[in-house]
């Protein structure tokens, strides 16, 4: 079946350092991939998408590559700001149309310190 | 546009008992999904409803079910309400319109579950 492995967390990083968050997958045909985040006491948020290999997705200074010969889909963001700090969820869909049901990794719990 | 609504937003119950959330898709949107979050299991996927009929199904028991109604709001049901379904219960919903477009999932804000 269709998984995500994420980078465990939690993240703890000083304000205007870089960051990656690692994601792979395994999955059938040829999934969509996203970045969600989670803020406390909230929902999920798309943060980011890409439909097909080499396709890369950025929004909000983050971005990740869909690589389909690594699988993968690595979340970075060159300089981090406190309002970033937040649970980050890679998932998958496994129909390019976007809108089956995702599979989602574990989350990353990030903090950002001044 | 107002995004996705759910109500309530917290509630308590005790084992055995029944719950019944519910969801209010963002207006237009007609295909709506559930997924449970806990922090053992992680985000786990319910059930996806369009026009009012089940399209997918993840791997949860029957106690789980839910509806969707005419005006594309839905539905979850618990019953016999275990520990283990304590929980934070998201509802997300998409505009699909055609099997050829993407349209993005819009979250709302979660029903926390605890079941006591």
């Amino acid at each position: 079946g269709n998984s995500v492995t994420q980078m465990e967390g939690p993240v703890t990083l000083s304000e205007e350092a870089f960051l990656t968050i690692n994601c792979t997958y395994t999955a059938t045909g040829y999934p969509s991939l996203f970045w969600y985040v989670q803020y406390p006491g909230e929902g999920l948020q798309l943060l980011l998408k890409a439909t097909k290999a080499d396709d890369k997705g950025s929004n909000k200074g983050f971005e990740a590559t869909y690589r389909k010969e690594t699988t993968s889909f690595h979340l970075e963001k060159g300089s981090v700001q406190v309002s970033d700090s937040a649970v980050y969820f890679c998932a998958l869909s496994a129909s390019n149309f976007g809108n089956e049901k995702l599979t989602f990794g574990t989350g990353t719990r990030l903090t950002i310190i001044p | 546009k107002a995004g996705v609504t759910q109500t309530p937003r917290y509630l308590i119950k005790t084992r055995g008992q029944q719950v019944t959330l519910s969801c209010s898709p963002i207006s237009g949107h007609r295909s709506v999904s559930w997924y449970q979050q806990t922090p053992g299991q992680g985000l786990q996927f319910l059930f996806e409803y369009f026009s009012e009929t089940q399209r997918n199904k993840g791997n949860f028991p029957g106690r789980f079910s839910g509806r969707q109604f005419s005006n594309s709001r839905s539905e979850m049901n618990v019953s016999t309400l275990e520990l283990g379904d304590s929980a934070l219960y998201l509802c997300a919903s998409s505009g699909r319109l055609s099997t050829s477009s993407y349209n993005e999932q819009f979250f709302g804000p979660g029903t926390r579950l605890t079941v006591l």
